[in-house]
Formats: structure tokens, sequence, C-alpha cells
């Protein structure tokens, strides 16, 4: 069984100021790891995964993520927040697809609110 | 290309109804599953249709049932409605290979009075 634990539930932040959003993993397999961000009243949308290779990932808005195994962490940072960057925040974990298919199993969110 | 397309967005059931949410996945995806948002459980895994079969099932009542259809478009039905069920119902659609971005609707928000 797999399990995502994001440590924080709520992180608030001033404009221009960087971020951590942390999140820990637990699984017997190999998996592939997600960031999602959800703005209000909308679905979820992909920030940016780890399949294998780099260890660190980036996206195109500027946040970045390392996978680190021997601490089962997959924490989001970014350098320096936007008020725009204020939403909540999924990890998410995907397993072998003999028995996840394409199943994601999510964290419980973190709420980032970046303050003028 | 068109996004996956959740129908309808926000509706409004007595306990005891039932109640079909319809889900038009990416052209070209044939998997689709479903998920469960509510502010107390966070975002649950109902289950995943790939081919028309579903592949995948989350830990939830036999009142929850999916389907899926030969051109990936996918229902899911609530029968028995209970007051929590009241949530923001997420489909999501990929080509269901382990690793594929999963792709999100913008979810149909279901109340049970």
């Amino acid at each position: 069984a797999q399990s995502v634990t994001q440590l924080d539930s709520q992180v608030p932040v001033f404009e221009e100021a960087p971020v951590e959003l942390r999140c820990n993993y637990s699984s017997s397999v190999s998996v592939y790891l997600f960031w999602y961000v959800q703005y209000p009243n909308q679905g979820l949308q992909l920030l940016l995964k780890y399949l294998s290779g780099s260890t660190l990932v980036e996206s195109i808005n500027g946040f970045e993520a390392e996978f680190n195994k021997s601490q089962t962490s997959f924490h989001l940072r970014k350098p320096s927040v936007h008020i725009s960057d204020t939403a909540e925040y999924f990890c998410a974990v995907s397993g072998e697809i003999q028995t996840s298919g394409s199943r994601l199993t999510f964290g419980e969110g973190t709420q980032l609110t970046v303050n003028p | 290309k068109a996004g996956v397309t959740q129908t309808p967005r926000y509706l409004i059931k007595t306990r005891g109804q039932q109640v079909t949410l319809s889900c038009s996945p990416i052209s070209g995806h044939r998997s689709v599953s479903w998920y469960q948002q509510t502010p107390g459980q966070g975002l649950q895994f109902l289950f995943e249709y790939f081919s028309e079969t579903q592949r995948n099932k989350g830990n939830f009542p036999g009142r929850f049932s999916g389907r899926q259809f030969s051109n990936s478009r996918s229902e899911m039905n609530v029968s028995t409605l209970e007051l929590g069920d009241s949530a923001l119902y997420l489909c999501a659609s990929s080509l269901g290979v382990r690793g594929n971005t999963i792709y999100f609707g913008e979810g149909s928000w279901l109340t049970v009075v």
C-alpha cells in the first residue's frame, strides 16, 4: 500500500518570498511522484512529475521539486512566489501498474496563501 | 485539444435519490478515473476504467458504480444518496500507461440535501 503525507496543511507567505511545501511518501514498490495545483472552484492541474532520471524536476512557472529516495520525500519549492500562486497543492504517488493502473494516491493538500 | 469535460457542473439532489455524472476524456485517452473530493476525506480514488473494463476500484460501497463506453466516455452513478455523498467528483483521463500524465476535469459539485 502507498501513502502520502503533506506535512503542512497551511502555508502563509509574503509575495516574493521563497516557499517549500513538504511531501513524504511510503511505498513498498517504486513510485512515480506528482504535484498538482487546484485553484478555487477548479479541477487539478499538473505542476510537475518525477518518473526517473534527474532527481530535480522543474515546472514552466518556476516551481521545482526534488526526489529524495533515501528520505522518501518530494518537496516542492519556489524561490519567489506571486499572489497568483495562492492555491491548494497536492502531492500524489502512482505505484506499479499491475496494482494501480492510472490510480493516484493523494496527500491531504497544502493551502498556500501568498500575501502582499 | 479539448480537455476533460464533466457534466453537469453543479447539481442538488435529495437524500435517497440517485445521480449520474458524465465525463468525456481527452481524445485518444482510453483510461478514465473518478475521484471524490471532500473537506474531511480529501481526494479519494473511486474507480478506473480502461477500454470499457474496470481496471481498479477504491474502497467505496456498492452504491457507487461506473461504466465506460466504446468511445471512452464514462459515467458514474451513485444510488440511494446520503448526505455524506456531498462532494466534488473529479474525472481524470490518461493514455492509461503508468507514468502518463493524468488530466483532470473541472469536476461536478454534488450537494445532497
